[in-house]
C-alpha cells in the first residue's frame, strides 16, 4: 500500500512569512496527526484528526497555526505568521482504528527552516 | 496531561553488548507503551509495543518490560549489531492520543 505523502519535503523562509504544508494519509486511515520535531527532541502531537474532527488540538499555538481535514482525508498544516523557534521537521501520521494503537505511519516529514 | 521521560539521552555500547532505554510516565490511565526507531534522516517506525496487562513482550533481539505500579517501561535490546544505531523514542498512550519521550540516540560501536 502507498505510504503516507507529505509535501514539500523542504522549505526555507524568512520570519513572519506564511507556509503551508500537505499531508496524505494512507487510504482508508480515519486518524490522521500532525507532529513537530525540533532537532534532538521526540515528536511532540499538535493536532489530532478523526476523520474530518478535530480530537487534541491542545498544543497548537492558535495565535499562528491552523490546520483543517475537511473532506476526511487530506491535511493541511499553515503557519502565519512563523517564527525562529518553528523551525523543526513537521510530521504527518495516520492510523486505522482497526490497528495497534502504536501501528502509526509516519510520512517523510517537512524540514522548515525560519531565518 | 501526561508527561514521558527518557534516559539516558545517549548511550554507546559495543557490538555484541545489550542496551537498555529506561522511560517513565505520569498518567496512570495510559495503558498502551509503543517504542519508535528513527534513523538519520528517516521517518520514525514502530518496532515494538505493550499493554498495560502484560509485564513483559519479546520480540527476536528486542523486549519490552513494564511495571505499572511504578509507572516504567523499558527496552531491551540484546547482542547488538551497527544497525540498531538510531535515536530511539519510547511513547505513552490512552486511546490514540500519544506522547513521546525525548529520546535515546545509540550508538553500537564495532
Amino acid at each position: 500500500e502507498a505510504g503516507v505523502a507529505q509535501s514539500p519535503r523542504y522549505k526555507i523562509i524568512e520570519k513572519r512569512q506564511s507556509v503551508a504544508f500537505w499531508c496524505n494519509p494512507i487510504s482508508g486511515h480515519a486518524t490522521l496527526y500532525w507532529y513537530q520535531q525540533i532537532l534532538g527532541q521526540g515528536p511532540k502531537l499538535l493536532i489530532q484528526f478523526q476523520n474530518n474532527g478535530v480530537v487534541d488540538d491542545s498544543q497548537l499555538p492558535k495565535d499562528r497555526f491552523s490546520a483543517e481535514r475537511l473532506k476526511g482525508v487530506d491535511s493541511t498544516l499553515k503557519i502565519q505568521p512563523a517564527k525562529l523557534e518553528d523551525s523543526a521537521v513537521y510530521l504527518c501520521a495516520s492510523s486505522s482504528l482497526g490497528q495497534r494503537p502504536g501501528e502509526q505511519y509516519f510520512g517523510p516529514g517537512t524540514r522548515l527552516t525560519v531565518t | 496531561g501526561e508527561n514521558v521521560e527518557q534516559h539516558p539521552s545517549t548511550l554507546s555500547v559495543q557490538e555484541g553488548d545489550s542496551a537498555v532505554i529506561k522511560c517513565t510516565y505520569s498518567d496512570s490511565a495510559s495503558n498502551y507503551f509503543p517504542w519508535y526507531k528513527q534513523e538519520l534522516g528517516k521517518r520514525p517506525q514502530l518496532i515494538i509495543d505493550i499493554r498495560s496487562n502484560v509485564g513483559e513482550k519479546k520480540d527476536q533481539r528486542i523486549a519490552v518490560t513494564l511495571n505499572k505500579t511504578a509507572k516504567h517501561f523499558s527496552l531491551h535490546i540484546t547482542e547488538t549489531q551497527p544497525e540498531d544505531s538510531a535515536v530511539y523514542f519510547c511513547a505513552a498512550s490512552y486511546g490514540q492520543n500519544f506522547v513521546f519521550g525525548p529520546g535515546t540516540r545509540l550508538s553500537v560501536l564495532p
